[in-house]
């Protein structure tokens, strides 16, 4: 089964919006949580991660809020702009298992 | 390397064909992944390495579907007697742990189109 949900499968945000994509995972043994961002033609990249220690990481324009009880996280994107425009996966980990679980993407759209 | 490399970055075979893909991840890192990534959709996925460990092959969707890594380094995906839905971009992430806390670094892709 999908181990962590991602929505919305795509977005399109006018320029200086804000961007919020959602995740929701089952597996309370998850215990990191990476934002990755993929630009068409290459390899994700790291984002940005959080814990669940802390309910909120920001980094420059980009912020994870995190809701252990709800088992759920989502990105936000501040005054989006149209280089953010890419496909976002959220991930979790589990020591238990040892490996990564991504979600499905959201193709973003940020329009000028 | 400064990345992760794989190669071929593109590769058209016929149905039926066996084709083999390559990844020759950071070095030093310990921890080597193999992701399948299909038109528009997420990462599935396929096998994992850490060190001489022996791998966790429970992603490999058949018996087709095999990976060595080589030395610690150096891993090879094959796939054989392909078919149409095995038509995808194969992604190889490599990190410097087997944890969490390790950053999963990306390589670009190879792109298996399956005529």
């Amino acid at each position: 089964q999908q181990q962590v949900k991602q929505s919305p499968q795509s977005l399109i945000v006018q320029k200086g919006g804000i961007s919020i994509i959602n995740c929701a995972y089952e597996n309370t043994a998850f215990d990191y949580f990476p934002w990755y961002q993929q630009f068409p033609g290459k390899g994700p990249a790291l984002l940005i991660a959080i814990r669940p220690d802390v309910s909120e990481k920001k980094e420059g324009r980009f912020t994870i809020s995190f809701n252990k009880s709800a088992k759920q996280f989502s990105l936000h994107i501040m005054d989006s702009q149209p280089g953010d425009s890419a496909t976002y996966f959220c991930a979790a980990w589990s020591g238990n298992f040892n490996k990564f679980y991504f979600g499905s993407g959201t193709k973003l759209n940020v329009k000028p | 390397g400064a990345g992760v490399s794989q190669s071929p970055s593109n590769k058209v075979t016929e149905k039926g064909k066996d084709v083999e893909l390559r990844c020759d991840p950071i070095s030093g890192h310990t921890a080597l992944y193999w992701y399948r990534q299909s038109l528009g959709q997420g990462l599935e996925f396929l096998i994992y390495f850490q060190g001489n460990s022996a791998p966790d092959k429970s992603g490999l969707p058949s018996d087709r579907f095999s990976a060595e890594r080589t030395g610690g380094s150096v891993s090879t995906l094959t796939i054989q007697r392909t078919q149409q839905e095995d038509s995808a971009v194969y992604l190889c992430a490599s990190s410097k742990t087997g944890q969490g806390t390790g950053e999963l670094f990306f390589g670009e892709g190879s792109r298996l189109t399956v005529l």
